[in-house]
C-alpha cells in the first residue's frame, strides 16, 4: 500500500540554525500538507499546498517557515531560523482530492536547542 | 469555531475489555469525521471515518456513527487488545478548508495483558 515518508525521522538543531524537511508523498496525490504536534499538545495545520503554490496557511506558519515541491516527487518545509519552540514532531500529509481523507506520513522529530 | 473535544486520558483497559472514546464536535454544516490512530514512534493513520450523518465507519473491529443530533462520533471497540495501545484522535476539517483538519486533544488508551 502507498504511503508517505518523511526524512529524516530525528533531527536535532541548534537555535538559529536553518533545516530543512523531507516528504515524499503519495505518487498520485496532489494536494501537500504539513502538520505539527508540540509535545503533549493537539496536532495542528501549517500549510497546504496545490499547484506548486500555498492555498492556505495557520497563523503559525510565518516568515521564517517555506514550502517547495522542488521536482515532482519531494516536498519540503523549511524553516529558515529555528526557535526553542519550533521543536515538535512535523508531519507531512497528503491527499487525492482536496480535503480529506489525508494520508500522514511518520513525521520528524525535530529538537531545538 | 469549529472544534473537536475528547474525552481525557489516559484510558487503561485490561485486554477484551470494552472501549468507549467520547468526541463530541461543533462545526458549520455537516463535515465529514475522522478518526486516526498514533501508535507508539510512529504517525498518524487514518482508522475510520464517516461522511453524512448516522453513517457508522468501521475498521479494524471499531466502529464510531457520526450523531448529528447529539453532534458526536464516539469511538468504540467490543473487545481490546493490547496492540491497540495507541492515542487516538478525532478530527474534522475546516469548514470549506479542505484539508486543513481540527484534531481533538487525542485520548491515549492503554490495554493491559
Amino acid at each position: 500500500e502507498p504511503e508517505v515518508t518523511q526524512t529524516p525521522s530525528h533531527q536535532v538543531t541548534q537555535m538559529g540554525q536553518e533545516v530543512i524537511l523531507r516528504c515524499v508523498p503519495i505518487s498520485n496525490h496532489l494536494y501537500f500538507y504539513w502538520y505539527r504536534q508540540i509535545l503533549g499538545q493537539k496536532v495542528e495545520f501549517l500549510v497546504s499546498f496545490y499547484n506548486n503554490e500555498i492555498s492556505e496557511k495557520s497563523e503559525i506558519f510565518d516568515d521564517q517557515f517555506s514550502v517547495e515541491r522542488p521536482d515532482g516527487s519531494n516536498f519540503t518545509l523549511k524553516i529558515r531560523s529555528t526557535k526553542l519552540e519550533d521543536s515538535a514532531m512535523y508531519f507531512c500529509a497528503s491527499s487525492e482530492a482536496e480535503g480529506p481523507p489525508l494520508y500522514f506520513g511518520p513525521g520528524t522529530r525535530l529538537l531545538v536547542l | 469555531g469549529d472544534s473537536v473535544t475528547q474525552m481525557e486520558g489516559p484510558v487503561t483497559l485490561s485486554e477484551e475489555a470494552f472501549l468507549t472514546i467520547n468526541c463530541t464536535y461543533t462545526a458549520t454544516g455537516y463535515p465529514s469525521l475522522f478518526w486516526y490512530v498514533q501508535y507508539p514512534g510512529e504517525g498518524l493513520q487514518l482508522l475510520l471515518k464517516a461522511t453524512k450523518a448516522d453513517d457508522k465507519g468501521s475498521n479494524k473491529g471499531f466502529e464510531a456513527t457520526y450523531r448529528k443530533e447529539t453532534t458526536s462520533f464516539h469511538l468504540e471497540k467490543g473487545s481490546v487488545q493490547v496492540s491497540d495501545s495507541a492515542v487516538y484522535f478525532c478530527a474534522l476539517p475546516y469548514y470549506n478548508q479542505g484539508g486543513k483538519l481540527i484534531f481533538g486533544q487525542g485520548t491515549e488508551l492503554s490495554v493491559k495483558p
